[in-house]
């Protein structure tokens, strides 16, 4: 079945700065990457999705970039400010049939800092 | 517009018990996916729903089993309660169609075994 790894656990940046995590996926055939943004006690968010057949999608402050050859994709926020402090997951599935159960990576703890 | 709403929000059982969780999604979704989040780490994909039916199962053992009713409502039910089976259920929902639709979760029911 599908592995999905992320890195880094924990990240703390500064306060306007720019903060990057990263996942690696192992099964060539899963082509939805979704990104959820979990806050304490809350639901985890989409907060942006990229498809298989798109290398980048932006959203404002947000981007994320697909290498299909290398399976990886990254998370790219900028000019973060202290709402942006949650766990981040990243997660790959396969379209088709109703069967697109998701794989979870083990989350990134993003901090923030005044 | 009610987006994923799950009942009970908390619960507590005791071991060899067993518990239902429910789930009703969000308004013109018509696909369910339930989820067990142990504290700390992320999701992890249970069972999907569709036009009543299993399509997709993880690896978890035959004692979590589900169903789907008419109105795309669901249900998560867990027999022979055991301690690691505390953590967060996550039910998630979607639109069928063609390619990957989003999944929206829910707030979750937050199971604990004594």
């Amino acid at each position: 079945g599908e592995n999905v790894e992320q890195h880094p656990s924990t990240l703390s940046v500064q306060e306007g700065d720019s903060a990057v995590i990263k996942c690696t996926y192992s099964d060539s055939a899963s082509n939805y990457f979704p990104w959820y943004k979990q806050e304490l006690g809350k639901r985890p968010q989409l907060i942006i999705d990229i498809r298989s057949n798109v290398g980048e999608k932006k959203d404002q402050r947000i981007a994320v970039t697909l290498n299909k050859t290398a399976k990886h994709f990254s998370l790219h926020i900028t000019e973060t400010q202290p709402e942006d402090s949650a766990v981040y997951f990243c997660a790959a599935s396969k379209a088709g049939g109703g069967a697109d159960g998701l794989t979870f990576g083990k989350g990134t703890h993003l901090i923030i800092q005044p | 517009d009610a987006g994923v709403t799950q009942s009970p929000t908390h619960l507590i059982k005791t071991r060899g018990q067993q518990v239902t969780l429910r789930c009703s999604p969000k308004s013109g979704h018509d696909t369910v996916s339930w989820y067990q989040q142990a504290l700390g780490q992320g999701p992890q994909f249970i069972f999907q729903y569709y036009e009543e039916e299993e399509r997709q199962r993880g690896n978890f053992p035959d004692r979590f089993s589900g169903h789907q009713f008419p109105n795309y409502s669901s249900e998560l039910n867990v027999n022979a309660l055991l301690l690691g089976d505390s953590a967060l259920y996550l039910c998630a929902s979607r639109q069928a169609g063609s390619g990957n639709q989003p999944q929206h979760f829910g707030d979750g029911t937050r199971l604990s075994i004594l």
